[in-house]
């Protein structure tokens, strides 16, 4: 148990699909990360959550909407993936960005 | 732009050998240095991290890295390895940004 919950732990969908990642974290932190972990590829930072602003957007598609509704909740909204997005995708969060993070344990997404 | 290295992709070895990770990192104000651990099947997990102070820190399971300002290098070692010890580490930089390097795999040979 690492206090960052993250579900769904699988999903599937297709290319047409809109769905949602969810990331909930219990340790009372003030910064919440997405990132993309794929195989044979460094682990990719996607967006930085800091006090609920947005802090950091690594060039990351606009078929990935994150949100941040409050400090705990962290959400990827996801639309008209490409296969290439088939990854599995981290939350993460830290007292405050330079922080050590706590990472959840992913959600693996397929994209057919 | 911040960036970090990590020497090795893959590192294997038996067991009871040594081990010592390379890690180099770009970036020249303060920084905040981690070693990250993912075991197989598991989520990542902090081994150990340098904020400030003695250079040499100790993490858990009896690794320690050294980080040496002038060589911009946090190198992570253990006298003797375990099987149990396989898995994939990263190193990790806060300075403007928090940055991961690309992750080094070892095996650990019983």
């Amino acid at each position: 148990e690492t206090g960052v919950t993250q579900t769904p732990r699988h999903l599937v969908m297709g290319m047409t699909n809109k769905k949602s990642l969810k990331c909930e974290q219990h340790l009372g932190h003030n910064a919440m990360y997405w990132y993309k972990q794929s195989a044979k590829k460094p682990l990719e930072l996607m967006f930085v959550y800091s006090l609920e602003e947005r802090v950091e957007n690594n060039s990351v598609p606009s078929r990935f909407s994150p949100e941040c509704p409050n400090s705990s909740h962290l959400f990827l909204h996801l639309h008209t993936l490409q296969p290439e997005d088939s990854a599995l995708y981290l939350c993460a969060s830290s007292q405050e960005p330079d922080q050590p993070q706590h990472f959840g344990d992913g959600t693996r997404l397929s994209i057919l | 732009a911040q960036s970090v290295s990590q020497h090795n992709h893959h590192v294997i070895l038996s067991e009871a050998a040594s081990l010592e990770l390379g890690c180099n990192y770009s970036y020249g104000g303060t920084v905040n240095l981690f070693w990250y651990v993912q075991y197989p099947g598991q989520h990542l997990q902090l081994l150990l991290k340098y904020f400030s102070g003695d250079p040499l820190v100790k993490g858990i399971k009896g690794f320690e890295a050294e980080f040496i300002k002038s060589k911009f290098s946090f190198n992570l070692r253990k006298p003797s390895v375990q099987w149990s010890d396989t898995a994939e580490y990263f190193c990790a930089v806060a300075g403007r940004n928090f940055v991961f390097g690309p992750g080094t795999r070892l095996s650990v040979l019983p």
